[in-house]
């Protein structure tokens, strides 16, 4: 099955610094890549997703790229701020099988004001 | 505008209960599913649905049983708690990829313990 390895496990910036946030994954029939952002005590919700036909989309200040190659995807947040601290995972799956996603463990994500 | 009801918030339970999850969905989606959260594990898949009465086992259906007889509604069963199933349990659920799939929409969880 897929397996999504997520990297770093925690990352603090200084607010208004960037921040990079990477994952591979092994299936490589997977195609769709989606990012959710988990803030404290509440649910996941998906910020930015990509297809295996993109290599980058931006939405605003967060952005993600995608390297079919060598299999892996991250995620960028330009000028951070204090809003943007929770955690972050990242996911893959397949279009068939529901869908159904495999999850990187999450990286927590502290912006410092 | 919530759109994925867990029905409960916080549930304690004795070993050896037999446990129900309730999850409802209002947005029409085929696609539902059952996760947990543990930390330093981030989200383990344990059963699917993709249609009305059918399911699938995720990566760990063990202890875990899933009923689906409703299109808007996914229930988790605990045949027999025991205390590493103590966790916090998300259901979601999913367009399917010919309908546009844009990732999961969450429900707010159901933090169980079992003593």
């Amino acid at each position: 099955g897929e397996n999504v390895e997520q990297h770093p496990s925690t990352l603090s910036v200084q607010e208004g610094d960037s921040a990079v946030i990477k994952c591979t994954y092994s299936d490589s029939a997977s195609n769709y890549f989606p990012w959710y952002k988990q803030e404290l005590g509440k649910r996941p919700q998906l910020i930015i997703d990509i297809r295996s036909n993109v290599g980058e989309k931006k939405d605003q200040r967060i952005a993600v790229t995608l390297n079919k190659t060598a299999k892996h995807f991250s995620l960028h947040i330009t000028e951070t701020q204090p809003e943007d601290s929770a955690v972050y995972f990242c996911a893959a799956s397949r279009g068939t099988n529901a869908g159904k996603s495999t999850f990187g463990d999450g990286t927590t994500l502290t912006v410092k004001p | 505008d919530v759109k994925v009801t867990q029905s409960s918030r916080y549930l304690v339970k004795r070993t050896g209960e037999k446990v129900f999850l309730e999850c409802v969905q209002d947005m029409d989606h085929e696609n539902m599913f059952w996760y947990r959260q543990d930390p330093g594990l981030g989200l383990r898949l344990i059963y699917f649905s993709y249609d009305v009465k059918m399911k699938e086992k995720g990566d760990i259906p063990e202890g875990y049983s899933v009923s689906r007889e409703k299109k808007e509604r996914f229930s988790l069963i605990l045949e027999s708690a025991s205390t590493n199933q103590t966790s916090m349990y998300l259901c979601a659920s999913s367009l399917p990829t010919g309908r546009g799939l844009r990732g999961y929409t969450f429900g707010s969880g159901t933090r169980l313990t079992v003593v």
